[in-house]
């Protein structure tokens, strides 16, 4: 049962254009969710948050947005660079549980 | 430099043979946990702890075990490893709530044959 769900597993964009990463999950009492990023050979590094009681968080060039009647969260990274390309993660919790739910991932390529 | 470490990056290994995969933090972090990465199937975490002696399952503990006896180590044990266990593993630590992320060791890639 998977209650996070990356629906693409890959996306492709060209240098300088925006990234929209997309997640949605099923399991309405979560109320935090963060994004991790993971180059091959290395481990998942936590990107950006965001709390349930938000629907946006900024910093730098990464945007999340956040819609819980939906639920559905997205990234956004505006300007995409070549180094922003990876595989992202979607993960969402409670607040006070460890049992931490990550989505599929999606594979991000950013073109020169 | 704050890290997880795991051991051994890589293992080939065969059917029943027990194996321990090690993880280790420097961050004094209460909250260590392993995950198991599938394709198509993301993170899935197999154990977490709180704190030391404290352990509890996750999404998929079946043929795993785990022991938190000193706060920096959190090894996890194959005791009859099987081929539905080859997948690539990771440890993590935290401070412990939910809203805290979490660092990650560099995985272990694990084939039983």
């Amino acid at each position: 049962d998977q209650q996070v769900k990356q629906n693409s597993p890959s996306l492709s964009v060209q240098e300088g254009r925006i990234s929209i990463l997309n997640c949605d999950y099923t399991n309405s009492m979560f109320d935090y969710f963060l994004w991790y990023k993971k180059y091959p050979a290395e481990g998942p590094t936590f990107l950006i948050s965001i709390s349930s009681i938000k629907d946006k968080n900024e910093d730098g060039r990464f945007t999340v947005f956040l819609n819980k009647s939906a639920k559905h969260l997205s990234l956004h990274i505006v300007p995409s660079q070549p180094g922003d390309s990876a595989v992202y993660f979607c993960a969402a919790t409670l607040y006070n549980n460890n049992d931490m739910r990550f989505g599929a991932g999606t594979r991000l390529t950013v073109k020169p | 430099e704050a890290q997880v470490t795991q051991n051994p990056r890589y293992l080939i290994t065969v059917t029943g043979k027990k194996l321990t995969v090690t993880c280790s933090q420097n961050m004094n972090h209460e909250y260590m946990s392993w995950y198991r990465q599938d394709p198509g199937l993301g993170l899935r975490q197999i154990y977490y702890s709180m704190n030391v002696e404290v352990t509890d399952k996750g999404d998929v503990p079946e043929g795993y075990k785990v022991s938190r006896k000193e706060k920096r180590n959190f090894p996890l044990i194959l005791e009859s490893p099987s081929p539905n266990q080859t997948s690539l593993y990771f440890c993590a630590s935290g401070l412990g709530w939910g809203n805290q992320p979490q660092h990650f060791g560099d995985g272990t890639r694990l084939s039983i044959l």
